[in-house]
C-alpha cells in the first residue's frame, strides 16, 4: 500500500479536462515538493510537473499541477488519445527518509 | 540532450547479488543526484536510493541493509548492486536523473528487466 494515495483510475471523453489527485500526509506533500510523471504503456516515466506547478521544457500547458495542504492534483485539459497512460505522483517523504510515489493512476480516454 | 542506458544481467539466482550500470551520455554526470528506481510488473515505482557525483549516497531504509551505489566519474557512469536477491526483487529497474534543486527525476533510461530465477 502506497504512503500517497492515488485512484487508480480515471477516465474522460476526447477534449475534456480531466483531475487526478495524490493524497499524502506532513511529512511529505505538506512540508515538501510535488512532482507528477507519465508512464505510456511500455515505456520510462516522463516528468510532467515538478515542485508542485513547474513545467519542464517540451510539456504542453495543457498539464498543471497544483497543491493544497497534504494533498496535490495534476490536471489534464483537452485530452487526446495519446494521454492515455499510468500517471504517479512523488515526494520526499521527511519521517521515512525516502522518495516515495502514489499507487499510480490509469487515464482511459474514452 | 542527456541519455541514460542501463546494462546488466537480465537474470540473477536467489541469494546472489544484482549489479547495474547506468551510463549518462550527453551531459557530464558531476553536480547532479543520480537514483535508482525499479517497477515489478503491473506495479507501481519503487525509489531505491541515489548517489552524488561526489560519492554520497541516500538509500531506501527498507533496502538499506542489502544496496550499494557507486559512481565513476571517468566513465559517466554510476551502478547499483543489491544483495541476497529474491523472486520479490525481479522488476525493470530504471536509472535516472535527479533535477536542480529538489527531489524530481527529470531523466529517466528507458529501463532493463531484472529477473530472479533459478
Amino acid at each position: 500500500q502506497s504512503v500517497l494515495t492515488q485512484p487508480p483510475s480515471v477516465s474522460a471523453a476526447p477534449g475534456q479536462k480531466v483531475t487526478i489527485s495524490c493524497s499524502g500526509s506532513s511529512s511529505n506533500i505538506g512540508n515538501n515538493y510535488v512532482s507528477w510523471y507519465q508512464q505510456l504503456p511500455g515505456t520510462a516515466p516522463k516528468l510532467l510537473i515538478y515542485d508542485n506547478n513547474k513545467r519542464p521544457s517540451g510539456i504542453p500547458d495543457r498539464f498543471s499541477g497544483s497543491k493544497s495542504g497534504t494533498s496535490a492534483t495534476l490536471g489534464i485539459t483537452g485530452l487526446q488519445t495519446g494521454d492515455e497512460a499510468d500517471y504517479y505522483c512523488g515526494s520526499w517523504d521527511s519521517s521515512l527518509n525516502d522518495v516515495i510515489f502514489g499507487g499510480g493512476t490509469k487515464l482511459t480516454v474514452l | 540532450q542527456v541519455q541514460l542506458q542501463e546494462s546488466g544481467p537480465g537474470l540473477v539466482k536467489p541469494s546472489e547479488t544484482l549489479s547495474l550500470t547506468c551510463t549518462v551520455s550527453g551531459g557530464s554526470i558531476s553536480s547532479y543526484y543520480w537514483s535508482w528506481i525499479r517497477q515489478p510488473a503491473g506495479k507501481g515505482l519503487e525509489w531505491i536510493g541515489r548517489i552524488y557525483a561526489s560519492g554520497t549516497t541516500n538509500y531506501k531504509p527498507s533496502l538499506n541493509s542489502r544496496v550499494t551505489m557507486s559512481v565513476d566519474t571517468s566513465k559517466n557512469q554510476f551502478s547499483l548492486k543489491l544483495t541476497s536477491v529474491t523472486a520479490a526483487d525481479t522488476a525493470v529497474y530504471y536509472c535516472a536523473r535527479e533535477g536542480v534543486g529538489t527531489i524530481h527525476l527529470d531523466y529517466w533510461g528507458q529501463g532493463t528487466l531484472v529477473t530472479v530465477s533459478s
